[in-house]
């Protein structure tokens, strides 16, 4: 069965904190693998992955995918009190185009 | 602008009242999707359809019918809701051709009592 599991599930940390946000996953016929930030409403998009070794980079967040080890890390760096979210993995399945979700890791930021 | 579009965004009815939530898209994607969201759950996939008059099942469809007459449209009919299907839901929509991401809907607060 296909499934994409997150660590840590929650997380508190201060303002100019670095986070590392992880992701493992077990899926058939991988195609990408996509991060997304939920505040109070729709999930937004970061980032998609497609390529081993890769780094993509957004400002602060950075993000990297190890096919070979079936895992992903996002990284926010100089943390801010508006990075405070959910932050959603998924692996999307190249022969459906399904989405597989993690559970999200909830991120705090405190001044 | 691409966009996903859901309606309502926030709906409080009563058991055993059929209710639809309308989703729409213009960006002419195959795949659509809804989606469920609880606290600790993640967002769980209810169905999906990877195009015109082809649809399937995700991994919570008890309670939950859907339809795909037209490439943009994608409602989720709930005929008898229940209690347990209050919860936040997302309709999404992607390409099938791959490289582009989701694009999620703004989400509908659903309360049954």
């Amino acid at each position: 069965e296909d499934k994409v599991v997150q660590s840590p599930l929650s997380l508190v940390v201060h303002e100019g904190d670095t986070v590392t946000l992880n992701c493992s996953y077990e899926v058939t016929n991988f195609r990408s693998l996509l991060w997304y930030k939920q505040e109070k409403k729709a999930p937004t998009f970061l980032f998609m992955l497609t390529s081993s070794g890769i780094e993509k980079k957004s400002g602060r967040l950075s993000s990297i995918l190890d096919k070979k080890e079936l895992f992903s890390i996002l990284n926010i760096t100089a943390t801010q009190t508006g990075d405070s979210a959910i932050y959603l993995c998924a692996v999307e399945s190249s022969n459906t185009g399904k989405l597989i979700f993690g559970q999200g890791t909830t991120l705090q930021v405190k001044p | 602008e691409a966009q996903v579009t859901q309606n309502p965004r926030y709906l409080i009815t009563v058991t055993g009242k059929k209710l639809t939530v309308t989703c729409s898209q213009n960006m002419n994607h195959e795949y659509m999707s809804w989606y469920r969201q609880d606290p600790g759950l993640g967002l769980r996939q209810i169905y999906y359809s990877m195009n015109v008059e082809v649809t399937d099942k995700g991994d919570v469809p008890e309670g939950y019918k859907v339809s795909r007459k037209e490439k943009r449209n994608f409602p989720l009919i709930l005929e008898s809701p229940s209690p347990n299907q209050t919860s936040l839901y997302f309709c999404a929509s992607s390409s099938r051709t791959g490289n582009t991401e989701a694009f999620f809907g703004q989400g509908t607060r659903l309360t049954v009592v």
